[in-house]
């Protein structure tokens, strides 16, 4: 069964500090692997797409990183702020031939405080 | 583009009454999808349609579930009769399928409150 677990459920920070956010997956056939940002009473909103080729990608103070191998992916957010205060949503792509299907995990809500 | 266009945001309702959500997508994208969010449950796929045609419903929760999409700029979906259990947030998103990863963007969605 196709699988995305996330932790920690929930984490509180203070502005500007580091924080890391971790994402395993289980979900075969794997074609990429995404971030979204959720803010309260919004849609999700794209940060990150990886293949299973890519190891790292960017995304302004948002890194994202893929370990294929372990099935792991994390995102780490630089110099948090305010406006970072949302739900960070890992999702994985598996898609071959008709059959394709994005695999949602449950999110982690952050906070950051003042 | 003024994006995904979802409506109602907000709809209260009794158990039994016929629900309709309306979603318009983004202009030149072909694909479209339905979630559904809860807290327990997260984000599920309901159904999705490509070019105008479903795909796979198969995460429709039941016949008193139904969706269609008569043309490239408009979809609806419906619940009939409506019960407190379907309460949630729900997301329409449309994408360009084809053009590499297949990037969704989601409306700001409906929230559905059936007492």
């Amino acid at each position: 069964k196709n699988q995305v677990e996330q932790s920690p459920q929930s984490l509180i920070i203070l502005e500007g500090k580091n924080c890391t956010l971790q994402c395993n997956y289980t979900v075969s056939p794997f074609s990429n692997l995404r971030w979204y940002k959720q803010d309260t009473g919004r849609g999700p909103v794209s940060l990150t797409i990886m293949t299973f080729s890519e190891n790292t990608k960017s995304n302004g103070r948002y890194t994202a990183t893929l370990d294929a191998d372990t099935k792991q992916s994390s995102l780490h957010i630089t110099a948090s702020q305010l406006s970072d205060s949302a739900s960070y949503i890992c999702v994985s792509e598996n898609s071959g031939g008709s059959n394709y299907k994005l695999t949602f995990g449950k999110g982690t809500l952050l906070t950051v405080n003042p | 583009d003024a994006g995904v266009i979802q409506s109602p945001r907000h709809e209260v309702t009794e158990m039994g009454q016929e629900v309709t959500l309306r979603c318009k997508p983004i202009s030149g994208h072909n694909s479209l999808f339905w979630y559904r969010q809860t807290m327990m449950r997260g984000l599920e796929l309901l159904i999705y349609f490509n070019n105008n045609v479903p795909i796979d419903d198969s995460g429709m929760p039941e016949d008193r579930f139904s969706a269609k999409m008569p043309n490239a700029s408009f979809s609806t979906l419906k619940i009939q009769p409506s019960e407190p259990r379907d309460s949630a947030v729900y997301f329409c998103a449309s994408s360009k399928w084809g053009s590499g990863a297949n990037v969704l963007t989601f409306g700001a969605g409906s929230r559905l409150t059936v007492l």
